[in-house]
């Protein structure tokens, strides 16, 4: 039972243009999200959360949406770069032990 | 920087030996860390939760015997692969969450370490 679903595997861009990445989610007792960004062979980056209790939370290119009636959550990269050419993965967690669950994961190319 | 520094970011092994890797937090305390293991073009799966100075709580269907987590200090964890086999190779990556410079709690990954058993 997948509770983060990330239903695009993949998504690509032109540079310059809005990238919208998209997550679902099915545990109502998750309360905090996270989006991070991961190389091959490498760990995930952090890039951005929102707890529940906001709908959106910004920073510089980045911005996160999160609508809990839909148990949705966006990630918006304006404008894109191909240095954000990576992917990304949703996670979320519930309570305060930070046991994350993540998607699948997108893969985002950025073309210049 | 790094915040979380794992090592060794590669190792080789030969099968049925065994294989320690680091996690350690830096600048930061961090109570409990956690192990994920990332196969190909998978998603990161949850192996254990490791909690300072307890029992590591392991996720359904990992052996706990296999994979050793060991919690010594409030910046180490280390998880072990005992005995390993082939299908034992695989991307390991470990987590733990903190507050670092006043920028509220989050959750910081290591650089993953890839194990490779021959």
């Amino acid at each position: 039972d997948q509770q983060v679903k990330q239903n695009s595997p993949s998504l690509s861009v032109q540079e310059g243009r809005i990238s919208i990445l998209n997550c679902d989610y099915t545990n109502s007792m998750f309360d905090y999200f996270l989006w991070y960004k991961k190389y091959p062979a490498e760990g995930p980056t952090f890039l951005i959360s929102i707890s529940s209790i906001k709908d959106k939370n910004e920073d510089g290119r980045f911005t996160v949406f999160l609508n809990k009636s839909a148990k949705h959550l966006s990630l918006h990269i304006v404008p894109s770069q191909p240095g954000d050419s990576a992917v990304y993965f949703c996670a979320a967690s519930g309570g305060s032990n930070y046991k994350l669950t993540f998607g699948k994961g997108t893969l985002l190319t950025v073309n210049p | 920087g790094a915040v979380v520094s794992q090592h060794p970011s590669r190792v080789i092994c030969k099968s049925g030996t065994s294989v320690k890797i680091e996690c350690r937090s830096l600048d930061f305390q961090a109570t409990t860390m956690f192990w994920y293991r990332q196969f190909p073009k998978q998603s990161l799966m949850l192996m254990a939760t490791s909690n300072e100075g307890s029992k590591a709580t392991y996720e359904q269907g990992v052996e706990k015997d296999k994979f050793l987590i060991n919690h010594a200090s409030l910046t180490l964890s280390t998880l072990t692969v005992t005995s390993a086999h082939p299908e034992d190779s695989s991307f390991y990556i470990c987590s733990a969450s903190g507050e670092i410079r006043g920028a509220g709690n989050t959750i910081y990954f290591g650089e993953g370490s890839w194990l490779t058993v021959v």
